[in-house]
């Protein structure tokens, strides 16, 4: 079983659709992130979050951490904002620079 | 500000041939640095990650190799090259202090034919 699971695996949407994504992970972690994938590869970090929620332009990350949960809504969705939306954790390891470890992606296609 | 530079961008290579990837930080001194490879399919996977000149540590066996020659150079390597080392491979940068936030470079798109 995966540490991070990730639903839908893909997502088609209509623009202008309000999207969640979900994530969900099996341990303890010290923070979560969301990344964005283009198509070319290239990844951006969207948000980190330990606790709570945060907003930034149409996007919102949520995290529930006693239930191990964590959701990225897209409001007022456009197509640009097709991509492969990437959740990933830092375990709780007991310190070090460990890596993250990562979901498999949301392909998420918003249609014109 | 901080930059983060791979290369080559592609790069299509013979089974049993040698690779080498580099990747360079700018802007930041003492980064945490890491690679990771995204398989066809497949989730990104953290292959090893480094806290300072010649510290490597490896997370998963395979054919692959770090080193850490200079403070912001990471240097991915194989002496023969397998079909399954195919992929994309990200370089990461953390900073010393704040183990959670890190940023990616470009990617290098790895065809092993």
């Amino acid at each position: 079983k995966n540490e991070v699971e990730q639903s839908p695996q893909n997502l088609t949407a209509q623009e202008g659709e309000f999207i969640t994504i979900n994530c969900s992970y099996s341990v303890g972690i010290s923070a979560l992130h969301w990344l964005q994938q283009h198509p070319g590869g290239g990844i951006v970090s969207l948000f980190m979050l330990s606790s709570g929620k945060k907003k930034h332009g149409r996007l919102i990350a949520t995290i529930n951490i006693q239930e191990k949960h964590s959701s990225l809504h897209i409001t007022a969705s456009h197509p640009r904002d097709s991509a492969v939306y990437i959740c990933a954790v830092r375990l709780m390891t007991g310190g070090g620079a460990d890596g993250l470890t990562f979901g498999k992606g949301t392909h998420l296609i918003i249609q014109p | 500000s901080q930059t983060i530079h791979q290369w080559p961008a592609t790069l299509v290579q013979p089974v049993g041939s040698p690779l080498s990837l580099e990747c360079t930080v700018e802007g930041t001194s003492n980064p945490n640095l890491y690679w990771y490879r995204q398989a066809a399919g497949r989730g990104l996977q953290l292959l090893f990650y480094s806290v300072g000149i010649g510290q490597i540590s490896s997370e998963v066996p395979q054919n692959l190799s770090a080193s850490r020659p200079q403070d912001r150079q990471f240097i991915l390597s194989s002496k023969k090259l397998l079909l399954s080392d195919s992929g994309f491979y990200l370089c990461a940068w953390g900073a010393r202090n704040s183990y959670n936030e890190q940023f990616f470079g470009p990617g290098t798109r790895l065809t092993v034919l």
